[in-house]
Parts: structure tokens; C-alpha cells; sequence
């Protein structure tokens, strides 16, 4: 079975544009969610996707959104870019949701703002 | 809030060294907790788990025991190989919400030579 895969894996913006970053999720899981890595930071939970809703959201601005269609797969959208969002972002998917499943995670994408 | 809180790194090693990584954390209740590795380049990987006070997670000769009394999920392991060297984060997901959140430790670098 073919894990999380992430697209692109590297992205290279300058600030002030918008980018969208893919995800899609082993084959049968529902759940999707969304982390961003970086140095100062580690990593921090973004938002939480199930069956299409965003059932959980993190601490972060109103640029940062993200949805999930109907066959799972999950987009995320940071919207006029800033230096600080350079990060590594990782996506992890898991079969359901609850205390049961365990979350697989992505190889990410590696976003540099300039 | 929840938090979890790692011992700083890097930790080095010499091949066949016995490695601990601490680990402890704050939260309402009784969350489960988990070992995430990271190789280079790479996403994360789920390294064991527990779920509830006194289990012990193992996998590829990594261990760490549940233990409530000093809120710790230390990471062991009796004989390191340079092919363990990556990123270790401890992490916690609160039980009972229906959430996949996880929260996560700032990671410790373990690198081990020949």
C-alpha cells in the first residue's frame, strides 16, 4: 500500500505570493492532518481534517487554511507569504478518527519564502 | 495546557553505546504517548507507544514505560548502531476527544559513530 504522499516536495515563493500544497493520504484512511516544522518553532499542529471538515484547528493566522475533498485527499493554502512561514509542512493521515488509530506521516514540503 | 519537554541534544554516542532520551510532559488527564523518529530528508515515523500508565512501547530494541507518578515517557535503547542516528521527538495526544492533535517535544538529535 503506497504511504502519504506530499507534492510538491520542495517550493520556492517570494513573499507576499500565495501557495497551495498537496496531500494525499494512504488509500482508505479519512482523517488528514497538517504540521509545520521549523527550526525555532518545532513542529506545530495546523488544522485536522475528517470526512471533508475541518474538525480541529491550531493556533495560527487566518492566512493558513486548508480542505479536504471527498476522496480524502487535503490541500493547504498560505495565503501573502511571509519570510516566517519558510518551514518543512507535513501531512499525516490515519484510518479514522479517535483514540485507536495511529497517524502516518508524509515526507513533507519543504516551502522557502524569499 | 499540554506540553512535552525533552532533553536537549545532540546526544552522542559511540556504536554499541546504551542510549536514554528523557522525556515528560504536562496534561489534563491521561493522554497517550509516542516516540516519533526522523531521518534525514524524511517525514516521521511512528517508533512505539503506550496508552494508558505502566505500558511499555518497544520496537527495533527502543523502549519506554507510561509512567504517571513522574509524568515520563523516557526513550532507551541497550545498544545504539550509527544507522539509529536521526531526530527523536516524544509527543502526546489527549484521549477521548475524537482528535488525532498530536503535540510534540522540540526533538533531540541523536548521532552515533562508529
Amino acid at each position: 500500500k503506497a504511504g502519504v504522499t506530499q507534492t510538491p516536495r520542495y517550493l520556492i515563493k517570494t513573499r507576499g505570493q500565495q501557495v497551495t500544497l498537496s496531500c494525499s493520504p494512504i488509500s482508505g484512511h479519512r482523517s488528514v492532518s497538517w504540521y509545520q516544522q521549523t527550526p525555532g518553532q518545532g513542529l506545530q499542529f495546523l488544522f485536522e481534517y475528517f470526512s471533508e471538515t475541518q474538525r480541529n484547528k491550531g493556533n495560527f493566522p487566518g492566512r493558513f487554511s486548508g480542505r479536504q475533498f471527498s476522496n480524502s485527499r487535503s490541500e493547504m493554502n498560505v495565503s501573502t507569504l511571509e519570510l516566517g512561514d519558510s518551514a518543512l509542512y507535513l501531512c499525516a493521515s490515519s484510518p479514522g478518527q479517535g483514540d485507536f488509530y495511529e497517524q502516518y506521516f508524509g515526507p513533507g514540503t519543504r516551502l522557502t519564502v524569499t | 495546557g499540554n506540553s512535552v519537554t525533552q532533553m536537549e541534544g545532540p546526544v552522542t554516542l559511540s556504536e554499541e553505546a546504551f542510549l536514554t532520551i528523557n522525556c515528560t510532559y504536562t496534561a489534563t488527564g491521561y493522554p497517550s504517548l509516542f516516540w516519533y523518529v526522523q531521518y534525514p530528508g524524511e517525514g516521521l515515523q511512528l517508533l512505539l507507544k503506550a496508552t494508558k500508565a505502566d505500558d511499555k512501547g518497544s520496537n527495533k530494541g527502543f523502549e519506554a514505560t507510561y509512567r504517571k507518578e513522574t509524568t515520563s515517557f523516557h526513550l532507551e535503547k541497550g545498544s545504539v548502531q550509527v544507522s539509529d542516528s536521526a531526530v527523536y521527538f516524544c509527543a502526546l495526544r489527549k484521549m477521548n476527544t475524537g482528535f488525532q492533535k498530536l503535540v510534540f517535544g522540540t526533538g533531540t538529535r541523536l548521532l552515533v559513530s562508529p
